[in-house]
């Protein structure tokens, strides 16, 4: 069974810090999704990594696939209240079908 | 605009009820998937469904069913409704893995 362990699970910052959270798994992934929800919502697609060591860069999120295509990570820059929401991260493992980590729920307070 | 609607966005039932949650994508999409949320267990896979007629176990497809008749649109059935299946359930369709939600249906079993 593959598993994809998201941290931190919780983190509460002040708006302009940096914050990175990470996904990580034993198992390779053809390719790893980072999704943003928003609470009473539905979860939104942000970016797909397929490539080992893939950099994606959206506007203050620069998100990173690890060579082994086994982790991957999310750093925010300069963090602002409109980033708050949970975070989740998501494997392809070979089917349609996706593996979710359990999220990583951002507050960031002004 | 790609849109999946769910019937509901809150729905509260007693134990016992036969539950239906509706799920409709106007995207063409030959992949629905159907997940329940709950704090600190992320999202889980109840069923997907990779055609019309066809369907898949998920990871806890224990207590549900689904149909799918017509391509557009994927339904939950909760045979006899319970507390522990109060949850946020979240449908998705997707195209080449990448998933588009829902917006949830928060549902109470009382």
């Amino acid at each position: 069974t593959q598993l994809l362990e998201q941290s931190p699970q919780f983190l509460s910052i002040q708006e302009g810090e940096n914050l990175t959270v990470y996904c990580n798994s034993s198992s390779v992934f053809s390719s790893l999704q980072w999704y943003r929800q928003e609470p009473g919502e539905g979860p939104v697609l942000l970016v797909t990594v397929v490539t080992g060591g893939e950099v994606k860069k959206l506007k203050r999120l620069t998100f990173q696939f690890g060579d082994a295509r086994k982790d991957s990570s999310l750093h925010i820059t300069a963090a602002q209240p409109g980033d708050t929401g949970l975070y989740l991260c998501a494997g392809e493992g070979g089917s349609e079908k996706l593996v979710f980590g359990k999220g990583t729920k951002l507050t960031v307070n002004p | 605009d790609v849109k999946v609607t769910q019937s509901s966005r809150y729905l509260v039932k007693r134990t016992g009820e036969k539950v239906f949650l509706e799920c409709v994508q106007d995207m063409d999409h030959e992949n629905m998937f159907w997940y329940r949320q709950d704090p600190g267990l992320g999202l889980r896979l109840i069923y997907f469904s990779y055609d019309v007629k066809m369907k898949e176990k998920g990871d806890i497809p224990e207590g549900y069913s689904v149909s799918r008749e017509k391509k557009e649109r994927f339904s939950l059935i909760l045979e006899s409704a319970s507390t522990n299946q109060t949850s946020m359930y979240l449908c998705a369709s997707s195209s080449r893995t990448k998933q588009f939600f829902g917006p949830g249906t928060r549902l109470t079993v009382l």
